[in-house]
């Protein structure tokens, strides 16, 4: 079992770039979920899906912010254009059926300048 | 709508020290209760759960009870470790379904040698 894998670990951008993060859930999990986290705001859920299709995009902060599932294995979070109040970790996370915990990835530390 | 509160950190501990970190909720139904922890540079891990009122979840140590009549689901470890240095998260399980997890602020815990 390989866990939750996110890519890229770091991102490093300018202000007005896009920006791209993924995520690869464990495999046969059918809900996926997108944190962000910051010291000042804690562990936010951004938006999360429950085989494949959006359940909930109340958190996803502005329409900057967009996520896909095309599909099972792969999941995006896009935001576009990045603005500096956007640095944080973005963390991706998968769950099973029924009352089955989340699995983290190790997250994105994203850095906008 | 449901909602986690948690002990501010940082706790700062001897090595051997008892720990204990109060996590206290508010939840319309009856949700699952969780603790995390964090390591520096990983993501969340599951440290305990607990699924019903006076169930005990225990991992490593640490142990959690579920008490429905204060609302609290507090962590406490009888002899702390330096490697038992991290940010714990107690989090409940919206009782909408999905596994959607709502999480506390996070405690940092600090064990000195």
């Amino acid at each position: 079992d390989a866990g939750v894998i996110q890519s890229p670990r770091h991102e490093v951008t300018e202000m007005g770039q896009e920006v791209t993060l993924r995520c690869k859930p464990i495999s046969g999990h059918n809900s996926l979920f997108w944190y962000r986290q910051t010291m000042m705001r804690g562990l936010e859920l951004l938006i999360y899906f429950n085989n494949n299709v959006p359940i909930d995009d109340s958190g996803m902060p502005e329409d900057r912010f967009s996520a896909k599932m095309p599909n099972a294995s792969f999941s995006t979070l896009k935001i576009q254009p990045s603005e500096p109040r956007d640095s944080a970790v973005y963390f991706c996370a998968s769950a099973g059926q029924g009352n089955s915990p989340l699995h983290f990835g190790n997250g994105t530390r994203l850095t906008v300048t | 709508g449901d909602s986690v509160t948690q002990m501010e950190g940082p706790v700062t501990l001897s090595e051997e020290a008892f720990l204990t970190i109060n996590c206290t909720y508010t939840a319309t139904g009856y949700p699952s209760l969780f603790w995390y922890v964090q390591y520096p540079g990983e993501g969340l891990q599951l440290l305990l759960k607990a699924t019903k009122a006076d169930d005990k979840g225990s991992n490593k140590g640490f142990e959690a009870t579920y008490r429905k009549e204060t609302t609290s689901f507090h962590l406490e470890k009888g002899s702390v470790q330096v490697s038992d240095s991290a940010v714990y998260f107690c989090a409940l399980s919206d009782t909408g379904g999905y596994n959607k997890l709502i999480f506390g602020a996070g405690t940092r815990l600090a064990v000195h040698p």
